[in-house]
Order: structure tokens, then sequence, then C-alpha cells
């Protein structure tokens, strides 16, 4: 199956907690992205990677930290979550200046 | 700041008729513009798009208008069926901007009546 794929689906954890999400795409793009919607339905870009450069860094808090390790692979990992991060994370791909993005199946957090 | 804006947050349609979707921006930058449909669960899906050198784009049952003087797009599906039903999001870039950022709406719920 050509996708885009995330693990894990669900994630609930404490406050304070680290956790990470991963992202693959095996559609050959050189792109990836890190979307967060929140519980307003918002759909906000967070990150983008091009052949594991980072390009887009929306003001998002430093506790949020991407990997790239290879341009088919987009981890986000979360240091000392807070009440405010659940949330569904998305991870998309493309390729460079390719405006139709792909989409994840999205990880939905909890944070109790 | 909303750049991009979906004012209805959902739409019931008879199975059969048209459904339009409309969505609304302001950042007179955007010249390229898409729609993605998504199912609950599921990420969204790229429907259809177009580009602020056009006004229409077709592609089967959905065409997409763009309105550049009044900063408007709609998302015609001619005929509706059940299986449309799902929340469709308008997104924004600046296409062949050094970042392809989107920027999307919050999306309107399509409910189509069997």
């Amino acid at each position: 199956d050509t996708a885009v794929s995330q693990t894990p689906k669900y994630l609930v954890t404490q406050m304070g907690n680290d956790k990470s999400i991963k992202c693959e795409q095996n559609l050959g793009h050189d792109t990836m992205y890190w979307y967060k919607q929140d519980s307003k339905k918002f759909l906000k870009i967070m990150f983008s990677y091009n052949n594991k450069e980072l390009i887009i860094n929306e003001t998002v808090p430093n506790r949020f930290s991407p990997k790239s390790p290879d341009k088919a692979h987009l981890n986000l990992h979360i240091n000392s979550l807070e009440l405010g991060d659940s949330a569904v994370y998305f991870c998309a791909s493309s390729n460079f200046l390719g405006n139709e993005q792909f989409f994840g199946p999205g990880t939905r957090l909890t944070v109790l | 700041d909303q750049q991009v804006k979906q004012n209805s947050p959902s739409l019931s349609v008879q199975e059969g008729r048209i459904s339009i979707l409309n969505c609304d921006y302001t950042n007179s930058m955007f010249d390229y513009f898409l729609w993605y449909k998504k199912y609950p669960a599921e990420g969204p899906t790229f429907l259809i798009s177009i580009s602020s050198i056009k006004d229409k784009n077709e592609d089967g049952r959905f065409t997409v208008f763009l309105n550049k003087s009044a900063k408007h797009l709609s998302l015609h599906i001619v005929p509706s069926q059940p299986g449309d039903s799902a929340v469709y999001f308008c997104a924004a870039s600046n296409y062949g901007g050094a970042t392809n950022k989107l920027i999307f709406g919050t999306g309107t719920l399509l409910a189509v009546q069997p």
C-alpha cells in the first residue's frame, strides 16, 4: 500500500510525560509536514521538512521537536506534555512545492 | 487571524441534489486553492484544486469555482451521493512560495440524506 502511515493511532498519557509519534511515507515525496487539529477543528501546520531540512516552524513551543532521519520519515517528539497538547496530529507529505499534500490517518493524543 | 473561512459548519442535502460548499479567504497572495474531504478517524484526502489563473475546474461530479475579486470559492457536487457525507476542508496556499504552506478553513460537515 502506498500511503502515509502514522503510529500510534491513539496515545493517552499523563501531563509531564514525553512521547513520540512516528510518520512514514512511501510515496517517494521529498517534503513532509506535521499538522495539529485542535478541539475547534482548526487544522494548522506545525512543521515542514524538505529532504531532512526544516522549512517551516510555525511558532510551536520548543517542547515539540521534529526529527527527520531520512526523507521518508518525520517523527514528532513532545516533551513535558501539557493538557493543551491534546489534539489530533496529522502527518502529510508532498513533492517540494507540490500543493497536493497526502495525509496520514492521524494520531489522537489525549493528555490527562 | 483566520485567513480561510468556511462559515457554514454543516450542510444537509438530499441524495441526487446539488451540494454547494463555500469558502472565503482574506489573503490576496493566495494563488492556489484546494478542497479536501475527511471521513471520521481518517486523514484528509485531496479532492480537487484550482489555480488563481482559472475560474473553474471540473472533475467528474466535483466542480470548484473561484471568484478572485470576491475572494470566494465554492465546491459543487452534482449529483450528491450518501458516500459524499464527510467534512470538507477548503485550503489555500501561495503556490511556488518557499514554504508551500497550506492554510485550512475549519471545515463544513456535509450530510447527504438518502
